[in-house]
């Protein structure tokens, strides 16, 4: 079975900063993917971004970035530049392949104080 | 672009009544999947179809029964609806000749409400 965790329930940031958020995974998989997806007030799930595990390389999409750390099962979340617009449930997930659910972790709820 | 349309969006339905929610899938889509969100819950997964067949299952009812149609669209039926069944159901769509990612793309919600 695979897990995601994510340890912080609750996180604040500054308009203008910067801020991580954290997710740990385990699956017995060589290859996967993960993603992270934001749920604002309206409770619509939007993709945030993307990682092939096979990809070395951080994937990034303008102020979000991610830290791919595969052998410790790390997938950190970097938001640059907070916006109003960023407040929301974001929340970590992994599926084994082509095809397969999405296994997600509790939430972080961030909000973003200008 | 088109997005996953969902429908209804809102549902309200006595306990013991039977409900019917509906899925469109993003065109050339193959891959519907099927999530129930509790109140302050992560999303959990209860089915999904590729090309109309079945593929996986998680953690459905035996009330709850779901099909997809030639038309791709997705229906999810939930007989006997009980307090607990009230949540946010999730429809999401993939494609999975799209390379390797197979990104799901999620619809608004059905918000359904059992009294």
């Amino acid at each position: 079975a695979q897990t995601v965790t994510q340890s912080q329930p609750e996180m604040s940031v500054q308009e203008a900063e910067t801020v991580t958020l954290s997710c740990t995974y385990d699956t017995s998989e060589n290859n996967y993917y993960l993603f992270w997806y934001k749920q604002p007030p309206s409770r619509q799930m939007i993709l945030v971004i993307r990682q092939e595990a096979y990809k070395q390389q951080n994937a990034t999409e303008n102020r979000f970035s991610v830290n791919f750390q595969k052998a410790a099962k790390s997938f950190s979340l970097k938001i640059s530049d907070s916006q109003l617009g960023d407040t929301a449930m974001y929340f970590c997930a992994l599926k084994k392949s082509s095809g397969d659910k999405l296994t997600f972790g509790t939430g972080t709820r961030l909000a973003v104080r200008p | 672009a088109a997005g996953v349309i969902q429908s209804p969006r809102h549902l309200i339905k006595e306990k013991r009544e039977t409900a019917t929610l509906k899925c469109y899938p993003i065109p050339r889509h193959d891959t519907v999947y099927w999530y129930q969100q509790g109140p302050g819950q992560d999303p959990q997964f209860l089915i999904s179809f590729y090309e109309k067949m079945q593929s996986d299952k998680g953690s459905i009812p035996d009330r709850f029964s779901a099909q997809q149609f030639s038309d791709y669209h997705s229906e999810l039926n939930m007989s006997s609806l009980e307090l607990g069944d009230s949540a946010l159901y999730f429809c999401a769509s993939s494609n999975g000749l799209a390379g390797n990612t197979d990104t799901q793309y999620f619809g608004p919600g059905t918000r359904l409400t059992v009294l």
